[in-house]
């Protein structure tokens, strides 16, 4: 089956300054790859995906890249904001499931 | 007001006893699941439902069972079988037919304590 590793499990970033999470996957047969934010207490919802037929997306301050090659694709986050501070979740998978990283805890410095 | 509303919040079990944990959404999503999250862990699936009357086992089926009578409802029950049953446990549902196939919408969640 998927195994997805998610990399750092705490980070920690001033605000203003730039955040990226980074996530490798297995199975090279998947290709659906969504970001979910966990704000504390609160229920997972998703941010950004992308498809294997695409490289990189971006939506204002967050983007996400893909190397299907390399089998990883990262979260980025521009000019972080305290609303930004939660727990990131990045997936892999397709029709057949979906696998979950264990989650970065994505902390805000004023 | 759309969406998916698990209950309760909270729940406390004995040692041996089933508990049910409810999910209804009125999104009109064919797609619903059940995951467990735990400390560090991420988010593992439990079970998942396609289609009314049929459902299939997810990564950690064991020690739970559930139904899905109506489009509406996925109630997950805990049985004493699960060995580690303490957790928070979401509920979610997808337009689409499978966990991969497109955005998954959440419920708030349900957090089991086994005393």
């Amino acid at each position: 089956g998927e195994n997805v590793e998610q990399h750092p499990s705490t980070l920690s970033v001033q605000e203003g300054d730039s955040a990226v999470i980074k996530c490798t996957y297995s199975d090279s047969a998947s290709n659906y790859f969504p970001w979910y934010k966990q704000e504390l207490g609160k229920r997972p919802q998703l941010i950004i995906d992308i498809r294997s037929n695409v490289g990189e997306k971006k939506d204002q301050r967050i983007a996400v890249t893909l190397n299907k090659t390399a089998k990883h694709f990262s979260l980025h986050i521009t000019e972080t904001q305290p609303e930004d501070s939660a727990v990131y979740f990045c997936a892999a998978g397709g029709a057949d499931g979906l696998t979950f990283g264990k989650g970065t805890h994505l902390i805000i410095q004023p | 007001d759309g969406g998916i509303t698990q209950s309760p919040k909270y729940l406390f079990r004995k040692e041996g006893q089933n508990v049910t944990l409810s999910c209804e959404q009125n999104l009109n999503h064919d797609a619903m699941y059940w995951y467990r999250q735990d400390p560090g862990q991420g988010l593992r699936l439990i079970y998942y439902s396609q289609i009314v009357n049929d459902f299939q086992k997810g990564d950690i089926a064991e020690g739970y069972s559930v139904s899905r009578e109506k489009k509406e409802s996925f109630p997950l029950t805990v049985t004493s079988a699960q060995k580690n049953p303490t957790a928070f446990y979401l509920c979610a549902s997808s337009r689409g037919q499978g966990p991969g196939t497109g955005e998954l919408f959440f419920g708030e969640g349900s957090r089991l304590t086994v005393l």
